[in-house]
């Protein structure tokens, strides 16, 4: 596509229930990057891919929290037994740089609201 | 870790020119990243600064003095379409040899007319 595309764009949830949000890099991007923004906070770093593996799972905040990317292309970032304080808008990047980060190109995010 | 601080708000009238400032500290230097994003869409790329000096693009300038840990986003001539955040990122060396952008807060910058 032109762009990455994340989907859902909205997503509500109930406290303990599990959700999945996909982020769809641009064509032949190498790298994909999961961040997440709260409010009134900076972007926070979750984890990063080069092709299909994670050399630096250092962000995620929880072993609620893991992804996967498969054909070097599609991720998901799955969140087990969700909490309120998952409430964010997460957000996926896509880069033809290998461990560079320069011009990384977001996805408009997912909002996650935990009930 | 990385430590970058910017202003949270900051408010101009269209036509004017307004600087938002950054500083960061870092064990290492790698460049310093400016990106836009306005409410409820995708941040994008404004500017990479990685020697010292004023890069010029339009409208927008972005300066750094890696010396001073310092750097700055000049917007000229604004536009009310330039209400919008503006974070400022470096990128930090992680043990794995990955760099990860780290960002600020964001400044909220607000154009009245």
């Amino acid at each position: 596509g032109a762009g990455v595309s994340q989907s859902p764009s909205n997503k509500v949830t109930e406290k303990g229930k599990d959700v999945e949000l996909r982020c769809d890099p641009i064509s032949g991007h190498t790298a994909l990057y999961w961040y997440r923004q709260s409010l009134g906070q900076g972007l926070e770093f979750l984890i990063y891919f080069q092709g299909n593996s994670a050399p630096d799972k250092s962000g995620l905040p929880s072993d609620r929290f893991s992804a996967e990317r498969t054909g070097g292309s599609v991720s998901t970032l799955t969140i087990q037994r969700t909490q309120q304080e998952d409430s964010a808008v997460y957000l996926c990047a896509s880069s033809p740089y290998r461990d560079r980060n320069e011009k990384l190109f977001f996805g408009s995010g997912t909002q996650l609201s935990v009930l | 870790g990385q430590n970058i601080d910017q202003p949270t708000e900051m408010t101009a009238t269209e036509g004017a020119i307004v600087q938002i400032n950054c500083t960061y500290q870092t064990s290492g230097f790698n460049g310093l990243f400016w990106y836009q994003q306005h409410a409820g869409e995708a941040p994008t790329f404004l500017s990479y600064n990685v020697l010292d000096g004023l890069e010029e693009k339009g409208r927008f300038s972005s300066f750094l003095s890696r010396s001073k840990g310092y750097s700055y986003l000049l917007l000229k001539e604004l536009q009310m379409k330039d209400s919008a955040s503006y974070l400022c990122a470096a990128p930090e060396l992680m043990n794995t040899g990955f760099q990860k952008l780290v960002f600020g807060t964001g400044t909220r910058l607000l154009v009245s007319p």
